[in-house]
């Protein structure tokens, strides 16, 4: 159980395009979900928490603008990284818990690799 | 702010143990995760501690003290399937968990 999938697990795309990457709870209704960005050999960067039906709390730094997070449904939220730029490469991994889930344990996604050239 | 320090790199021989160090700095401390993490793939959820002292689980073993701000993973009889990155986490408060940068450890032959 507490399956997480993200699609795609992987995209290219040009400077300037947007990118729409899914996050879905296969077998539990996720009431809260979190996008992070992770850099090689680096550490999980929080972007944002969202709540289903509300907006997405974001991170210090974080542009809101610039990824949109919906959280429309208690199996799946999306993120959409608008006028994508060479520097928006990264590996972009959500994670999930639902409310009987303790707070100090996530299910995470497999991740996304977003390449912008 | 919160943050947690960990060694970025750890080397260990198949069949031997090591520990993996975690200190940290956080506001309304209330507990200390770990997660295993292999190359290209999802963090996933490996033990929690709250209380001070030891916690067991199989080969992996979680240690946490509160007034030292410190905690450790433990694991024995290393396998070449554990190289993989370790990363802490300390829960506080109302806000989601804060990750360290995370241990990468090898085990080798």
């Amino acid at each position: 159980g507490a399956v997480v999938s993200q699609h795609p697990s992987w995209v290219i795309c040009k400077s300037g395009t947007s990118v729409k990457i899914e996050c879905r709870s296969l077998d539990f209704q996720a009431t809260t979900m979190f996008w992070y960005r992770q850099f090689p050999k680096q550490s999980l960067m929080l972007m944002a928490t969202s709540n289903e039906g509300s907006k997405a709390t974001y991170e210090q730094g974080v542009e809101k603008d610039k990824f949109l997070i919906n959280h429309a449904s208690l199996t799946l939220s999306t993120l959409t990284v608008t006028s994508a730029h060479p520097e928006d490469s990264s590996f972009y991994i959500c994670s999930a818990r639902d409310r009987g889930t303790p707070a100090y344990e996530q299910y995470f996604g497999p991740g996304t690799r977003l390449t912008v050239t | 702010g919160q943050s947690l320090e960990q060694p970025s790199e750890v080397t260990a021989v198949e069949g031997a143990i090591v520990q993996i160090n975690c200190t940290y700095q956080t506001s309304g401390f209330y507990g200390l995760s770990w997660y295993q993490q292999h190359d290209g793939g999802a963090p996933t959820f490996l033990s929690y501690n709250a209380l001070d002292g030891l916690e067991e689980t199989g080969r992996f073993s979680s240690f946490l003290s509160r007034s030292d701000s410190y905690g450790y993973l433990l694991l024995q009889e290393l396998q070449m399937k554990d190289s993989a990155s370790y990363f802490c986490a300390a829960l506080s408060g109302n806000t989601p968990l804060v990750f360290g940068k995370g241990t990468r450890l090898s085990v080798i032959a």
